[in-house]
């Protein structure tokens, strides 16, 4: 079974600028998540998206970030415009549905590193 | 109140000793308590994971350990080899909702 696909892997961008990340869960999972990384922390979810709609964009920093899933399936995360605090690792996540376990129970793919100079 | 604190940052282990991470937590809500491990550059992978009805799980070398009137849980790894140095993550989420990640730990496992 394939793992959650993310692209591109590194990413270097000048402040002001924008950028998109593209995931690809893992066939048949329902559920996908978006996390930050930022060095030396544990991942923050960004937002949660059920199928083709959102569960949770309560910490999305809505005036720069947007995501959407379409088609219930793959999902692009953007950055419009990056600052220099936007340096992390985004990670994308996939589960089979919701609930804290078995369903519930996340993927993660490799992440997407990203530096705002 | 939606934070886990993980103890220590860092954690340095002789081949074949235990490795014992703590993490605390706040919101009594939350009811599923899952460890993550992370190695360079690849994304957090569930390790083991557990729920506050149960005081300990075990699983290989991997021990859980939960005291819920505390509010604190801990991951034990009995027999560390070198190739359980990574991150480790722990963190605890209520029913469908968002897991909450503590800060990690990066062990290390000398040979």
């Amino acid at each position: 079974e394939a793992g959650v696909a993310q692209s591109p892997r590194y990413k270097i961008i000048e402040k002001r600028q924008s950028v998109a990340f593209w995931c690809n869960p893992i066939s048949g999972h329902a559920t996908l998540y978006w996390y930050q990384q930022i060095l030396g922390q544990g991942p923050k979810l960004l937002i949660q998206f059920q199928n083709n709609g959102v569960v949770d964009d309560s910490q999305l920093p809505k005036d720069r970030f947007s995501a959407e899933r379409l088609k219930g399936v793959d999902s692009t995360l953007k950055i419009q415009p990056a600052k220099l605090e936007d340096s992390a690792v985004y990670l994308c996540a996939s589960s089979l549905g919701l609930g804290a376990e078995g369903r519930g129970t996340q993927y993660f793919g490799p992440g997407t590193r990203l530096l705002v100079l | 109140q939606q934070q886990v604190k993980q103890s220590p940052q860092s954690l340095i282990v002789q081949k074949g000793g235990i490795s014992i991470i703590n993490c605390a937590y706040e919101n009594t809500a939350f009811d599923y308590f899952p460890w993550y491990q992370q190695f360079p550059g690849k994304g957090p992978a569930l390790l083991i994971a557990i729920r506050p009805d149960v005081s300990e799980k075990k699983e290989g070398r991997f021990t859980i350990s939960f005291n819920k009137s505390a509010k604190q849980f801990s991951l034990h790894i009995m027999d560390s080899q070198p190739g359980d140095s990574a991150t480790y993550f722990c963190a605890a989420s209520k029913g469908a909702q968002k897991l909450v990640f503590g800060q990690g730990t990066r062990l290390t496992i000398n040979p």
